[in-house]
């Protein structure tokens, strides 16, 4: 088993939808989570940085995390065309030399 | 800020050559430097990780003799491979570590051996 479970889709919603992103976790060390954006042959764009349980927003994008029941999630509003990439959730568990552990990514299609 | 670059952002070589990837980190200090590979529809495997004036730390699986890795100052790292094979091919990301936990990525390159 993967330590950070993603469905890959795609998943393709109309534009103006709210979108919802969603990983699971199987490693209780991890304690910090990123949600990355990457468009195709581009590296990976950090959009959100957690730590604590809880939500934590930054414009159009609100990111969850639920330590208890290791889910974490990614919520866009207002999902535009511009917004259709894969979309990669990663956690590690905090030392600074820690690498990151990706979950596979999810490849996001918004309709105009 | 947090910009890190990468070059060559794409290269082509023959089978038995080496490459030499540059990470460099523009605008700030990076004590620790990530190399990771991603083969096409799969997500990013971290390699290893790359200490300033320290010897790199490899994940299992990784050869650190056909994956050299050089940290000669806060915001350089290079990724040597060498004796590349066909197999190599893939797309090299490396990101560096802000004063914080998150990681920031280069452009990558996609390296193609024939």
């Amino acid at each position: 088993q993967k330590e950070v479970e993603q469905d890959p889709g795609p998943l393709s919603v109309p534009e103006g939808a709210i979108v919802s992103l969603n990983c699971t976790y199987s490693n209780s060390a991890f304690q910090y989570f990123m949600w990355y954006r990457q468009y195709s042959r581009k590296g990976p764009e950090l959009l959100m940085y957690t730590y604590s349980s809880g939500n934590k927003e930054d414009g159009r994008f609100t990111a969850q995390v639920d330590k208890s029941s290791k889910y974490i999630s990614l919520f866009i509003r207002d999902s535009q065309p511009s917004d259709s990439a894969t979309y990669l959730c990663a956690s590690n568990s905090g030392g600074g030399a820690d690498g990151l552990t990706f979950g596979k990514g999810t490849h996001l299609i918004i309709q105009p | 800020g947090a910009v890190v670059s990468q070059h060559p952002s794409w290269v082509i070589c023959k089978s038995g050559t080496s490459v030499k990837i540059e990470c460099r980190s523009l605008d700030f200090q990076a004590t620790t430097m990530f190399w990771y590979r991603q083969f096409p529809k799969q997500s990013l495997m971290l390699m290893a990780t790359s200490n300033e004036g320290s010897k790199a730390t490899y994940e299992q699986g990784v050869e650190k003799d056909k994956f050299l890795i050089n940290h000669a100052s806060l915001t350089l790292s290079t990724l040597t491979v060498t004796s590349a094979h066909p197999e190599d091919s893939s797309f090299y990301i490396c990101s560096a570590r802000l004063w914080g936990r998150e990681q920031y990525f280069g452009p990558g390159t996609r390296l193609t051996v024939t």
